[in-house]
């Protein structure tokens, strides 16, 4: 079966200071993966993805994401954290073929609280 | 990437009706889904709404109480029907772009009295 874990419900930091989302996922194959964000009152917006290559890959506002196999994780970061980045962080895991193509798989979320 | 609306943006509704939530894309695609996100909860799959035919509803959703159409490239409605309290979530559409990315709506609030 597909799962996604984000094991912390809650990440506090300082503005200023590098942040880090966990995202570990059990899913077959090479899954594509996802981090979304969601504001109060918001749908979600994509940030980045990992599909293939470099295992670094950059997105939105200065998000990165950290693709790593052998640990099947997928942990967003950001070098230097701001209050505006304060919302809520989806990691998702998408199979790559076959019947289940474009299917998204969600992790429970993760809180991010950037503290002036 | 697409642009997507969603009619209404929220509704508060009384148990036992039916609200039909709209989904328009400003570009056609392929593959357009339909989540719900309950309260504190993440998203879960409701339904992938086909073209032409019928929707393909992941295990827990059933046609009955979530009918969806798609009449064409751009365009999708789910309904809520016979509606209880439980059913108070936000929706959300989502479209496939390529054959990798997904772009949400801005999600229906919907509380079910």
């Amino acid at each position: 079966a597909q799962s996604v874990a984000q094991p912390e419900d809650q990440v506090n930091v300082a503005e200023g200071n590098p942040l880090t989302v966990k995202c570990t996922y059990s899913v077959s194959g090479n899954p594509y993966l996802f981090w979304y964000v969601q504001y109060p009152n918001r749908g979600l917006q994509f940030l980045l993805k990992y599909i293939t290559g470099d295992n670094l890959v950059k997105g939105s506002y200065g998000f990165e994401a950290e693709f790593n196999k052998s640990q099947t994780s997928f942990h967003l970061k950001k070098p230097s954290a701001l209050v505006s980045d304060s919302a809520l962080y989806f990691c998702a895991v998408s199979p790559p073929r076959g019947s289940t193509l474009g299917r998204l798989y969600f992790g429970r979320g993760t809180q991010l609280t950037v503290w002036p | 990437s697409a642009v997507i609306s969603q009619k209404p943006s929220r509704d508060i509704c009384q148990r036992g009706t039916s609200l039909t939530i709209q989904c328009q894309v400003d570009s056609q695609v392929t593959m357009m889904f339909w989540y719900r996100q309950q309260p504190g909860q993440s998203l879960t799959l409701i339904a992938t709404a086909n073209q032409g035919s019928e929707a393909t509803y992941e295990s827990g959703f059933v046609i009955d109480k979530f009918p969806i159409s798609r009449p064409n490239l751009t365009f999708s409605t789910l309904t809520v029907s016979n509606m209880s309290p439980e059913d108070s979530s936000i929706y959300l559409c989502s479209v496939l772009q390529g054959q990798e990315t997904q772009y949400f709506g801005p999600g229906t609030r919907l509380l079910v009295l």
